[in-house]
């Protein structure tokens, strides 16, 4: 079964550094997804690609956050500098296209972020 | 401000019995709504889903149902197994062309007790 893939599990770094989090989706999914899941809450988008064009980065910190899925396949999600509140699980998901509600969205594992 | 409310943390429940779990939501132009189920250190896996021309929708243990003058949406797990532990999302997306992120609720932590 096909299956949204990200790098790394785990990472821990420490304030001030640089971190970068790679996804793959699933082939043929022209919609990626990312959000943020702080502890004890629900999934907050991010931001959202069609094919390699940003949809909605409304909700993204601009200032240290950046995104990018160059070739419109996989996507990087950076932060730099990291901040002790960017402590979370970050998430990636993909959808087979956009602008329909009812398009299910499948999730990878997550990427765990510990700044300290 | 939240959007799609699940009122409750937690929820025990002895195995084989029906679970229950209640999502409310605010927005009025959300027209499709989602249940997803998430192990620790694992991502959100997609469960049931719903439209919002629709009161009910089922698949196997699950069913999902939707009263939307409510606007209410609640998980029903029958019968409940001890593998269906897991913390349990509402998510919804409002239909139009555009973006259409998911909205999450805070989660409900099932436990099922053998």
């Amino acid at each position: 079964e096909a299956e949204v893939a990200q790098s790394p599990r785990y990472k821990i770094t420490e304030k001030s550094q640089a971190v970068a989090f790679w996804c793959d989706p699933i082939s043929g999914h022209a919609t990626l997804y990312w959000y943020r899941q702080i502890l004890g809450q629900g999934p907050e988008l991010l931001v959202q690609f069609q094919d390699e064009s940003v949809v909605d980065d409304s909700q993204l910190p601009k200032d240290r956050f950046s995104a990018e899925r160059l070739k419109g396949v996989d996507s990087t999600l950076k932060i730099q500098p990291a901040e002790l509140g960017d402590s979370a699980m970050y998430l990636c998901a993909s959808s087979f296209s956009q602008g329909v509600s009812s398009e299910t969205q499948y999730f990878g594992p997550g990427t765990r972020l510990l700044v300290l | 401000d939240q959007q799609v409310k699940q009122n409750s943390p937690s929820l025990s429940v002895q195995e084989g019995r029906i679970s229950i779990l209640n999502c409310d939501y605010t927005n009025s132009m959300f027209d499709y709504f989602l249940w997803y189920k998430k192990y620790p250190a694992e991502g959100p896996t997609f469960l049931i889903s719903i439209s919002s021309i629709k009161d009910k929708n089922e698949d196997g243990r699950f069913t999902v149902f939707l009263n939307k003058s409510a606007k209410h949406l609640s998980l029903h797990i029958v019968p409940s197994q001890p593998g269906d532990s897991a913390v349990y999302f509402c998510a919804a997306s409002k239909g139009g062309t555009g973006a259409n992120n998911l909205f999450f609720g805070t989660g409900t932590r099932l436990t099922v007790i053998p």
